[in-house]
């Protein structure tokens, strides 16, 4: 069975441009999560979402960063406008149902680079 | 607000020598505790979780961690390290309410021979 696929694992960005990150779950998980992992710190939560839907982002950014997981398809990280400061590893996450007591699956995590 | 914390952001032992490293927990309700290590460059894979069954929970490579109440702990330990245990790790908490996962800051385990 295949894990948590991110892409692209780099990707470099110069100021101003957007990054994509992209997440698809472990086969049959419908519960993803995006964490932020700055250097020499722990992981932060930036969302968690089912198919469809935001279930909490209490820890995105207000601006320039939006996640989806449409019905369809990986679900994905976009930062518009990027600055040097969301130099950063993404990882994304799945779990099978809510995160009660069940692990999480990580991704290798997208690591942005920002010129 | 729940946190984690994890005392010493990087460990030194000897191959063979005891491993331990910490993490204490705020919470007001019960929680859900887990340990977690990343290799370079790779993502986090799940060592060992404590969901309120025994409080001395085994997992892989050899790794226990005792869940504590009345120090609020949940350290990690192994009796003998080894080189490949060389990595970091992470303590993570979860009330069962709430839809995140709460991480530690880390602590970077290097093993010397």
């Amino acid at each position: 069975n295949a894990g948590v696929m991110q892409n692209p694992r780099h990707l470099v960005r110069r100021r101003g441009q957007e990054a994509r990150l992209r997440c698809s779950p472990v086969k049959g998980h419908s519960h993803v999560y995006w964490y932020r992992q700055l250097p020499e710190e722990g992981l932060k939560f930036m969302v968690y979402l089912q198919k469809e839907n935001i279930i909490d982002e209490s820890g995105m950014p207000k601006e320039r960063f939006s996640a989806e997981f449409p019905k369809e398809g990986p679900s994905i990280l976009r930062i518009q406008q990027v600055v040097r400061g969301d130099s950063a590893a993404y990882f994304c996450a799945s779990s099978p149902g809510a995160p009660n007591t069940g692990e999480l699956f990580f991704g290798e995590g997208s690591r942005l680079t920002v010129l | 607000a729940q946190s984690v914390t994890q005392l010493g952001s990087h460990v030194s032992v000897s191959e063979g020598a005891l491993v331990l490293l910490r993490c204490n927990y705020s919470s007001s309700v019960p929680p859900y505790l887990f340990w977690y290590v990343q290799y370079p460059n790779q993502g986090l894979q799940l060592l060992l979780k404590y969901t309120s069954a025994a409080t001395l929970v085994k997992g892989i490579n050899g790794f226990e961690a005792e869940f504590k109440k009345s120090e609020t702990s949940f350290h990690l330990t192994k009796p003998s390290a080894h080189m490949s245990d060389a990595a970091e790790y992470f303590c993570a908490a979860h009330t069962g309410t709430a839809s995140k996962l709460t991480f530690g800051t880390g602590t970077r385990l290097q093993v010397t021979l």
